[in-house]
Formats: structure tokens, sequence, C-alpha cells
């Protein structure tokens, strides 16, 4: 079936610096989003991204994280700077549309580890 | 707020036998509401879906879920577990709407180990 792709699987980055997460989205898809996890809890919802916008984000979806996809390549999550609460996997998703066509394809996760 | 509860943690039964995983949400209006399997080293995968209509929906694999109001549940069921099915399964609830861009409320999920 349709695949996200999620690069890189796992990162190691020290507090403060910069991550950039990578999602390869399905082809045809206009949606994307990004959940986090961390360890042991609830996959939260973080934003969700329509025609080069954000549509909406919650309250986890700090000032220092951004998201963007340039002329279709990669959907992107920016941390920066980092924080040691950015711990977690991040997944990303796509969908063609919303409501009863909005079905999510979910990536297999990035793995972020802040020290 | 829309919230999800799986209460089980983890659930052990043996290949061959049947299955129940359940699903507690809390929400003000009609949800939609999904069940995704994670298998090992893999992303969420969708197993079914639930839009208002028919409470009780098949899925893939076997699956089916019930769809009940008065105790605000969402269960899946499978009545014979095979090995494959070892995994982790989380329940989710949405708004579902046109509009509503897919702001999916999960559960923490439910461990499911399948014994020989």
């Amino acid at each position: 079936g349709p695949k996200v792709l999620q690069i890189p699987s796992h990162q190691i980055i020290d507090m403060g610096q910069m991550v950039t997460l990578n999602c390869d989205p399905v082809s045809n898809h206009l949606y994307f989003y990004w959940y986090k996890q961390i360890l042991g809890q609830q996959m939260e919802f973080l934003v969700n991204f329509y025609n080069g916008k954000v549509m909406e984000k919650s309250k986890l979806f700090k000032d220092q994280f951004s998201v963007e996809r340039p002329d279709g390549s990669y959907f992107t999550l920016k941390i920066q700077p980092t924080a040691l609460e950015d711990s977690a996997v991040y997944f990303c998703a796509s969908s063609f549309g919303t409501g009863s066509t909005g079905q999510l394809y979910f990536g297999e996760g990035s793995k972020l580890t802040v020290l | 707020a829309q919230s999800v509860t799986q209460p089980d943690a983890r659930v052990t039964v043996s290949e061959g036998a049947s299955l129940q995983l359940r699903c507690k949400y809390s929400y003000f209006g009609t949800p939609y509401l999904f069940w995704y399997v994670q298998y090992p080293r893999q992303g969420l995968q969708l197993l079914l879906k639930y839009y208002p209509g028919d409470p009780v929906v098949q899925g893939v694999n076997g699956f089916e879920a019930e769809f009940s109001k008065s105790n605000s549940s969402f269960h899946l069921r499978k009545a014979s577990v095979h090995w494959s099915d070892w995994a982790v399964y989380f329940c989710a609830v949405s708004l579902g709407r046109v509009g509503s861009f897919n702001k999916l409320t999960f559960g923490a999920g439910t461990r499911l180990a399948v014994c020989p």
C-alpha cells in the first residue's frame, strides 16, 4: 500500500542544537501532519499542513517548531533550538483529503534523543 | 475535550483464541473512530474506521469493532488470533467532518502478545 517514509529513523543531538526531521508523504496526498509520542505515553497531534500553510496546531507545537514543504519536496519538522523535553518519536502522516476521504497514512517514526 | 482510554496496556492471548481490545472515548458530538495497528518496526496502519451508520464495522485481517454510544465504547474484536497479530493497537477519535483536518486523539495503545 501507500507508504510514508521518514528520515532519519533515529537522531541523537545535544540540547540547543537544531534538528530537521524529514518526511516523504504519499505522492498524491495534499494534507500533512506531525504527531509526537513520548516514550510510554499517547501519541499526540502537533500540527497539520495544507496548501503551504499550517492549518491547525496544538499547544505542543512550540515557537521553536516550524514546518514546511518547499515545492513538493520533503515535508519537514524543524526544531530550533531543541530542549530535553523534545525527546520523543515523531510520526509523520499524510492524507488525500479530510473527513471520509481523509484516511491517514503514517510513517515509521523518527526517534529524537536530546542530550 | 475529546479523549480516548485504552484500559489494558498489555493483553496476552493464545493463538486461535478470541480477542477483545477495549476502547472508551469521551466526546461531545458524533465521533469518528479508528483502530490502528503498529507492527514491529513499521508505521501505524489503519485496521478499520467507524463513520456514523452501522455500529459494527469490519476491518482487515478478520478484525471488527462495535460502536456503542450508550457505553461510549469502540471495542476491537477478532474471533481467532494469529501469531502475526502480535503488535500494538491504538484506538483514536476525530471530528472526521470535512474541514477537521484529521486531528486524531489517540489512546495510549494496547500491546498484544500471542502465545503459541
